[in-house]
This record gives structure tokens, C-alpha cells and sequence, in this order.
């Protein structure tokens, strides 16, 4: 398969642990984007990286949230010290940029449903 | 700051009947707007990509529609199967450059009752 995977599908916490997620894009595909969902509500954009750089980061994303992308391909998200109301289903997108002049289509991966108790 | 409604937020129809989908947005200074599919617990696929310079596009018996001035989509699917039973999403992007995120509705959750 081809597109975007995201490691675990589901991972279930105790409060105030660390966890850690993992995308990888499209293979040739240069930027990369972390939305989460809430049930019942539309995915809202969390970051995004152009190959190893992070371009953008959201208000949503407190200090407890980091993401990487060290060498351009896959990225992690790592929630330090989790809540309950982190839980959520994390989606990861990626997309091939080729310049302003030309439209980047984000294909989603599956998701992380994540679960804290 | 931009706002996307999806109304109704859910929709039962028989099968075999055509039916439309809603979006609207408060600002129409977007660079396209994209209809996107999620199936229970799932990732999103997508299903139809407008640019802001086009009016329509289609795909089998899905046709969106934009009219960026007065900001609203419609998604338009044509003789409804079981199978298209799923939640609608419909988000728009503002600009190509320094802007990419895309902003996501809250979805129309679609069962078609065979």
C-alpha cells in the first residue's frame, strides 16, 4: 500500500503519560500535516512541515505537544503528560508541493484514535 | 477567522433518490474548497476539489458546486446507494502560499436506507 500509514490505530493511556504517534507520507511527497478530530466535530489543523522544517503551528498545540519530521520523511506527534481531553483521533495528511503555482491535494492517512483515561 | 457550516448535520434518504449536501463559509477569500468522505472510526478520502476560479466539478454521480461570492458548496449526489452512507465533510483552504491548512465543517452524516 501506498499511502499514507499512521502507527498505532488506537492507543488507550492513564492521565499524565507520554505518548507518541507516527506518520509516514507518501513517499515522494514533501510536506506533511497533523490534524486532530473530536467526536462529532471536523478535523482541525494541529501543524504542518515542508520536508524537514515546521511551517506553522496551531493555538491548539500547547507546550505538551511536539511533532518532528527530523530527515524529511516520517514524523512523529508526542503529547507529554496527557489529559482527557486530549483524547481524540489524530490524522495525519501529506501532500507533493510544487510551487504556488500548482494546487497540493492532502491525502489522509487512517488515524490514531487515542483514548485517555 | 474562517467558519464552515455543514447543514444538516445528519440525513436519512431511500435509496435510489438524488440529494444535496450544504457548506457554507464566512470568508470567501479561499483558494479552493474540497468535499471529503469519512467512514465510521476512519481516515478521510477525497472526493472532489474545487479551485476558487472554477464553478463546479464532477466525479460519476457526485457534482460540487461553489460559489465563492456568496460563500457555498453544495454537494450533489445523483440515484444514493447504500454504500454512500457515510459522514460528508466539506473544507476550504485560503491561499497556496503561507496559509495551507485546511478548514474542515462539521460534517453531514449521510444514511441511505435501502
Amino acid at each position: 500500500d501506498t499511502g499514507v500509514s499512521q502507527d498505532p490505530r488506537h492507543k488507550i493511556t492513564k492521565r499524565g503519560q507520554n505518548v507518541t504517534f507516527r506518520c509516514d507520507p507518501i513517499s515522494e511527497h514533501n510536506r506533511l500535516y497533523w490534524y486532530r478530530q473530536t467526536l462529532g466535530q471536523g478535523p482541525e489543523f494541529l501543524t504542518y512541515f515542508q520536508n524537514e522544517a515546521q511551517l506553522e503551528k496551531s493555538r491548539l498545540l500547547s507546550d505538551r505537544f511536539s511533532a518532528e519530521r527530523p530527515k524529511g520523511s516520517f514524523s512523529t506527534l508526542e503529547i507529554q503528560r496527557t489529559e482527557q481531553g486530549d483524547s481524540a483521533m489524530y490524522l495525519c495528511a501529506s501532500s507533493l508541493y510544487r510551487g504556488s503555482s500548482s494546487t497540493d491535494t492532502q491525502y489522509f492517512g487512517p488515524g490514531t484514535r487515542l483514548t485517555v483515561l | 477567522k474562517q467558519e464552515v457550516t455543514q447543514i444538516p448535520a445528519a440525513l436519512s434518504v431511500p435509496e435510489g433518490e438524488n440529494l444535496v449536501l450544504n457548506c457554507s463559509f464566512t470568508d470567501s477569500a479561499i483558494y479552493n474548497l474540497q468535499w471529503f468522505r469519512q467512514d465510521p472510526g476512519k481516515g478521510l478520502t477525497s472526493l472532489l476539489l474545487i479551485q476558487s476560479s472554477q464553478r463546479e466539478q464532477t466525479s460519476g454521480r457526485l457534482n460540487a458546486s461553489l460559489d465563492k461570492s456568496s460563500g457555498r458548496s453544495t454537494l450533489y449526489i445523483a440515484a444514493s446507494q447504500p454504500g454512500d452512507s457515510a459522514t460528508y465533510l466539506c473544507a476550504v483552504r485560503r491561499s497556496n502560499f503561507g496559509n495551507e491548512k485546511l478548514t474542515f465543517g462539521t460534517g453531514t452524516r449521510l444514511t441511505i436506507i435501502p
